[in-house]
């Protein structure tokens, strides 16, 4: 049975910190890992990740990920409290895009 | 550009009531998902399609129903509600190629009495 666990469950933090979101994963036949960023509705995508070692950035964003030790994380320098949210990690195999998710990280961002 | 979309945006249903969720993208995706999400357990599968005329279940099943007459549209439905099935439901499409990211709708917040 495919598995995600993320940590911590919960952050909260102020402006101008950075903060480490992390996922691992077991997945059969791991294809890809993927972050979203949920606010009020819906899940919105940050990176996509196939590739040991090669960084995706996105602005204050930044994610990587590890094939050998089966984890990726997620930095945020500078975070803002716009940057308050849910964040989930997703990790897929080779079956029709299918996603196993973690139980989020929920991210409180004070002023 | 609308994406997904997801109708109802809420519902409030007593036990055994029957009722069908809407979900519709118009970017001509292959594969559809319905997920549940519920507090501290993340996103989990209910139904997929990997096409029109195709479904298959994921990772929680029982009590739902789907069906996909349409490539545009995804229906979940529930036969008998129970309280167990409160939720928040998302429907999510992707292309059909390789490493594509789903698109997930606004979702629909069910509650059972």
């Amino acid at each position: 049975e495919d598995k995600v666990v993320q940590s911590p469950l919960s952050l909260v933090v102020h402006e101008g910190d950075t903060v480490t979101l992390n996922c691992s994963y077991e997945v059969t036949n791991f294809r890809s890992l993927l972050w979203y960023k949920q606010e009020k509705k819906a899940p919105t995508f940050l990176f996509m990740l196939t590739s040991s070692g090669i960084e995706k950035k996105s602005g204050r964003l930044s994610s990587i990920l590890d094939k050998k030790e089966l984890f990726s994380i997620l930095n945020i320098t500078a975070t803002q409290t716009g940057d308050s949210a849910v964040y989930l990690c997703g990790a897929g195999g080779t079956s029709y895009g299918k996603l196993t998710f973690g139980q989020g990280t929920i991210l409180t961002v004070h002023p | 550009n609308a994406g997904v979309t997801q109708t109802p945006k809420f519902r409030v249903l007593k036990t055994g009531q029957s009722m069908t969720l809407l979900c519709a993208q118009d970017m001509n995706h292959e594969y559809m998902y319905w997920y549940r999400q519920d507090p501290g357990m993340g996103l989990r599968l209910i139904h997929y399609s990997v096409g029109e005329g195709t479904t298959a279940k994921g990772e929680v099943p029982d009590g739902y129903n789907v069906s996909r007459l349409k490539k545009q549209n995804f229906l979940l439905g529930l036969e008998s509600a129970a309280p167990s099935q409160t939720s928040v439901y998302f429907c999510a499409s992707r292309p059909g190629v390789s490493n594509q990211p789903q698109h997930f709708g606004d979702g629909t917040r069910l509650s059972i009495l």
